[in-house]
């Protein structure tokens, strides 16, 4: 079956301008988590939503935001963009609640400028 | 807060070579333990992981072990290949009323033929 989806796989954005990255995760699965990776700060969570709630959310500001549709499907949102914005964008799909195993996407690289 | 904390990088080794890489973590209750790997360009994948003390996960010829004594999940390989070339990461989750995975920094591993 189909892995975790992630669009696009590249951006390249001007500071202030928002930007929205898209999930699909593996079919059947309903927690999708986001994570942002940048050489500086490593991995850091940024939330993780199931059933389209919102379970649990990193130490982001405000201007980082997201959702999960019916089709557990997921965006995040990023508003007034900031150079330090810059870093790959990871999403984690899995199957439960209390399931373990998560599967990522390629992730998107968003390129603040 | 929860940690992980892995050796740092980079580790140069020849094929064949045996490795370790060291992670240890800070968590209070009994998280679940995964090693990560990441290949340029690409996503994480999960390597292996353990869900409870003295657990071995095992993979592809990696392994590691659950020690809740020593709070520890060191990732070892006795032969490593060219193809092993790529950076790991230690991580832990545990439920808090959602699921969070915190990541290590990451040890990025050259193999040389």
């Amino acid at each position: 079956k189909a892995g975790v989806t992630q669009t696009p796989r590249y951006l390249i954005k001007t500071r202030g301008q928002q930007v929205t990255l898209s999930c699909s995760p593996i079919s059947g699965h309903r927690s999708v988590s986001w994570y942002q990776q940048t050489p500086g700060q490593g991995l850091q969570f940024l939330f993780e939503y199931f059933s389209e709630t919102q379970r649990n959310k990193g130490n982001f500001p405000g201007r980082f935001s997201g959702r999960q549709f019916s089709n557990s499907r997921s965006e995040m949102n990023v508003s007034t963009l900031e150079l330090g914005d810059s870093a790959l964008y990871l999403c984690a799909s899995r199957s439960g609640v209390m399931d373990t195993e998560a599967f990522f996407g390629q992730g998107t690289r968003l390129t603040v400028v | 807060g929860d940690s992980v904390t892995q050796m740092e990088g980079p580790v140069t080794l020849s094929e064949e070579a045996f490795l370790t890489i060291n992670c240890t973590y800070t968590a209070t209750g009994y998280p679940s333990l995964f090693w990560y790997v990441q290949y340029p360009g690409e996503g994480l994948q999960l390597l292996l992981k353990a869900t409870k003390a003295d657990d071995k996960g095992s993979n592809k010829g990696f392994e590691a072990t659950y020690r809740k004594e020593t709070t520890s999940f060191h990732l070892e390989k006795g032969s490593v290949q060219v193809s092993d070339s790529a950076v790991y990461f230690c991580a832990l989750m545990r439920e808090t009323g959602g699921f969070k995975t915190i990541f290590g920094a990451g040890t990025r591993l050259f193999v040389k033929a």
